[in-house]
């Protein structure tokens, strides 16, 4: 166990559903990040979040929405989504963000949440 | 930005042969190297990371070498074997920069 959790680890939503992803990480990282993973494509960086500060928004459409109370949690709020948005989400984080020569790079990544969108 | 390219896209090897899989980047100001392991329908996992003040570092049956020179690196993965059969990510990370940029990924089988 990697200590990062998601849920749900499966949601069938409609494009008029709003849903919400949560991801905890128990590790006393100070780093987290949401991935969407698609057949046959790259893991593709969608959000960056340090200190419960959003970093990076790797241009991700609206119908996307994170949220970050705490450094332990980080939420995806989805709303109007499309079918072409069915995908593998991803959950990781990092004692720090990644770069420079700290050891502190490794990315520990959550069991992600398979979603289809009707 | 980073570009990471990745090859080969799939990859079949008899149980015992070794496994090579390549990646190259863009950003020459990229100094961190992680490779991830992922089975399927599992995370991905890592298993190998090499930084750019070394050429290279093994761990057992894995080893990564890297050419920043050619911005190139590759996995090795000696005397394979059926649990190594996975989608393997290399990816490439900035100094200061705060994400990872992945490659498209590597389906390894390991066949008996």
């Amino acid at each position: 166990e990697t200590g990062v959790t998601q849920t749900p680890r499966h949601l069938v939503m409609g494009m008029t559903n709003k849903k919400s992803l949560k991801c905890e990480q128990h590790l006393g990282h100070n780093a987290m990040y949401w991935y969407k993973q698609s057949a046959k494509k790259p893991l593709e960086l969608m959000f960056v979040y340090n200190f419960k500060e959003q970093t990076e928004n790797n241009s991700v459409p609206s119908r996307f929405s994170p949220e970050c109370p705490n450094s332990s949690h980080l939420f995806l709020h989805l709303h109007t989504l499309q079918p072409e948005d069915s995908a593998l989400y991803l959950c990781a984080s990092s004692p720090k963000l990644a770069g420079g020569t700290s050891s502190y790079n490794e990315q520990f990544f959550g069991p992600g949440t398979r979603l289809t969108v009707l | 930005g980073e570009n990471v390219e990745q090859h080969p896209s799939t990859l079949s090897v008899q149980e015992g042969d070794s496994a090579v899989i390549k990646c190259t980047y863009s950003d020459s100001a990229s100094n961190y190297f992680p490779w991830y392991k992922q089975e399927l329908g599992k995370r991905p996992q890592l298993i190998i990371d090499i930084r750019s003040n070394v050429g290279e570092k093994k761990d057992q049956r894995i080893a990564v070498t890297l050419n920043k020179t050619a911005k190139h690196f590759s996995l090795h993965i000696t005397e394979t074997q059926p649990e190594d059969s996975a989608v393997y990510f290399c990816a490439a990370s900035a100094g200061t920069a705060s994400k990872l940029t992945f490659g498209t990924g590597t389906r390894l089988q390991v066949t008996l």
